[in-house]
């Protein structure tokens, strides 16, 4: 499968706390995308990373790419309660049919207040 | 200015029937795709429009699921003879353009389906 796949599938943390989502995936990318889920519904973008890159920030998000592992992590730091859903990174891979991006399950992120 | 929009926000239908449903993308978006969401689940790639090409139709579960795009605009994912387990929320999303470096999707807030 070429699915992306994130892992934890679920995380709890305190408020404050930082949270780390992990994604890998099998075949080269173009890029990796990172989104977001309340409650099941429509997905909000979050961050791009593509493949020449390494590291990149977003406020209080960080998501770094290591291409030899073929692994991206998502982190957010000083959490807060507004943070909880749903984390999915969409891979969009190089070759033929390149448009598509393909998601993976998931992480579910709840933060304690 | 205005998101992807998308109609109904819930359908509920019963077993046999034949539903609609409508995306409205981001005005100028030449690239609209249709994606696919059991509960707890992922999203599955359903189908892909951009501009006047071929759509690329490779995700569609089954020849009951069909859609079409009129003038490059409005999609309508239609899903004949319904049954149980195509009960999902049904996403759906836009882009600028494919081809373009970032292929950053924006999404609508999906429908909600249940099938009885």
């Amino acid at each position: 499968s070429q699915q992306g796949e994130e892992d934890p599938q679920a995380l709890s943390i305190q408020e404050g706390e930082n949270a780390t989502m992990n994604c890998s995936y099998k075949t080269s990318i173009n890029n990796l995308q990172w989104y977001r889920q309340n409650s099941g519904r429509g997905l909000v973008h979050l961050i791009l990373i593509r493949s020449n890159e390494r590291e990149k920030h977003s406020g209080r998000l960080r998501v770094t790419l290591d291409t030899s592992k073929k692994s991206s992590s998502l982190l957010i730091t000083a959490s807060r309660a507004a943070d909880t859903a749903s984390y999915f990174c969409a891979r969009r891979y190089s070759g033929a049919g390149s448009y598509q991006l393909t998601f993976g399950k998931g992480t579910k992120l709840s933060v304690i207040p | 200015g205005a998101g992807v929009s998308q109609s109904p926000s819930n359908k509920v239908t019963e077993k046999g029937k034949d539903v609609e449903l409508r995306c409205d993308p981001i005005s100028g978006h030449t690239a609209l795709y249709w994606y696919r969401q059991s509960l707890g689940q992922g999203l599955e790639f359903l189908i892909y429009f951009q501009g006047n090409s071929a759509p690329d139709k490779s995700g569609l579960p089954s020849d009951r699921f069909s859609a079409e795009r009129t003038g490059g605009s409005v999609s309508t994912l239609t899903i004949q003879r319904t049954q149980q387990e195509d009960s999902a929320v049904y996403l759906c999303a836009s882009s600028p353009r494919a081809s373009s470096g970032s292929n950053e999707q924006f999404f609508g807030p999906g429908t909600r389906l249940t099938v009885l």
